[in-house]
């Protein structure tokens, strides 16, 4: 899988949109970007996923760049519950691949 | 459905003491995997499993065992406890055909090594 990069911590006012970057230069083109968060040392939560289309649901949007070596998450209105470690994945859908998961990027959110 | 469950949520072991981290889903996923976070760092794969009979080692593997008799069990055991594995583990998850889907964690397991 290839290995990406996060930024250690990031702040957000509260009612902003909060963009998480992740940058994954090295991703095939069968890989697809995955985000996670964790709150309070809580089991990681799904996020959302993408390949190299734009997708929104009702978390999050998530912007991958037309070369695919980077991507963004976008939380819309921030809110305090939001913060959280924030995790991004590449991987191939599919098939026996081990996961893994890096040390992600620190959001807090301020009131 | 109840999810991915572990037992025990809080567990202290004396140093060279054996105990099994238990974790259970009614998903009917074929893919399951042990991980474990220790403070301020991110999850490390220990193990996983892609069906039942089927394991094999993650980036941390050394100190346990596992086994998958049951699409539904995949327990994590520690054969001697040292305290370098203090941590908190988490058992996860998902489908592994027709691409895979969201991975499915559960609460954690907080276990201290004295």
């Amino acid at each position: 899988d290839a290995k990406t990069t996060q930024p250690p911590s990031m702040d957000c006012a509260e009612g902003r949109a909060a963009n998480l970057p992740c940058n994954h230069s090295t991703i095939s083109g069968n890989e697809y970007v995955y985000w996670y968060r964790q709150i309070h040392s809580q089991g990681p939560q799904y996020i959302i996923h993408g390949l190299k289309n734009n997708e929104t649901n009702e978390m999050a949007s998530l912007i991958i760049t037309e070369d695919r070596k980077s991507s963004t998450l976008i939380l819309p209105h921030a809110t305090l519950r939001d913060t959280a470690v924030y995790y991004c994945i590449v991987r191939v859908s599919g098939g026996y691949q081990k996961v893994t998961f890096g040390t992600g990027t620190k959001l807090q959110v301020i009131p | 459905n109840a999810g991915v469950t572990q037992t025990p949520k809080f567990q202290v072991l004396k140093t060279g003491q054996s105990m099994t981290l238990q974790c259970a889903q009614d998903m009917n996923h074929e893919y399951m995997s042990w991980y474990r976070q220790d403070p301020g760092m991110g999850l490390r794969l220990i193990h996983y499993s892609v069906g039942a009979g089927i394991t094999d080692q993650g980036e941390v593997p050394n100190g346990y065992n596992v086994s998958r008799s049951t699409t539904e069990d995949f327990p994590l055991r520690l054969l001697s406890a040292a305290p370098s594995q203090t941590s908190v583990y988490f058992c996860a998850s998902s489908f592994t055909t027709g691409g895979w889907k969201t991975q499915y964690f559960g609460p954690g397991t907080r276990l201290l090594v004295l």
